[in-house]
């Protein structure tokens, strides 16, 4: 399986600020997904990254609060915009080769809002 | 869209027994189950995953079955270890992933 890395591991931010986490991958892949997963609960997908054009969002999550970017097939950035203490949650980044099976996830970033 | 349940939440045995965790979904388009173990600051590891035209599958001490008429599939782990010791995530996919609440397996040696 692919070695999978986030940065940060983990921040503690000012409400009304943003903050752009990163997720690098050891070898290309075809799909990358953005998860979001509240303290205690469970994970809750909330977008796919596609390469070369604009991510795909679920049900909830919109692009002026969640960008992300994906300029190739191992990169990929998810923004937490204009943050209020409701995003405390660890950002998860997972992928998979061709489709949405056999996901491997990174470590995650822990995200504190105060 | 789907609906995973997953079921006990919390799951204590002593090292050496077997622990069962159960999942149901709902939407019939469903072909795909994976497993999921989160050990605490982690993410989540694929541990074993089964695809919906097979009944059962083992690597090891785990094994999950499929039963596609019930809409049910479990996570069977047998001879437990204080190593297990995690919180254990079903999913369903008919596409994307639709995770359960998570189980928190508690080993005691």
């Amino acid at each position: 399986s692919a070695v999978i890395s986030q940065k940060p591991s983990r921040d503690i931010c000012q409400r009304g600020t943003s903050l752009t986490i990163q997720c690098q991958v050891d070898s290309q892949v075809t799909m990358m997904f953005w998860y979001r997963q509240q303290p205690g609960q469970s994970l809750t997908l909330i977008a796919t990254a596609n390469q070369g054009s604009e991510a795909t969002y679920e049900s909830g999550f919109v692009i002026d609060k969640f960008p992300i970017s994906r300029p190739n097939l191992t990169f990929s950035t998810l923004t937490v915009s204009n943050m209020s203490p409701e995003d405390s949650s660890i950002y998860l980044c997972s992928v998979a080769q061709d489709t949405f099976y056999e996901q491997y996830f990174g470590p995650g970033t822990r995200l504190t809002v105060t | 869209g789907e609906n995973v349940e997953q079921h006990p939440s919390t799951l204590s045995v002593q090292e050496g027994d077997s622990a069962v965790i159960k999942c149901t979904y709902s939407d019939s388009a469903s072909n795909y189950f994976p497993w999921y173990k989160q050990e605490l600051g982690k993410g989540p590891q694929l541990i074993i995953d089964i695809r919906s035209n097979v009944g059962e599958k083992k690597d090891q001490r785990i094994a999950v079955t499929l039963n596609k008429t019930a809409k049910h599939f479990s996570l069977h782990i047998t001879e437990t270890q204080p190593e297990d010791s995690a919180v254990y995530f079903c999913a369903a996919s008919p596409g994307k992933f639709y995770f359960g609440s998570g189980t928190k397996l508690n080993v005691k040696p």
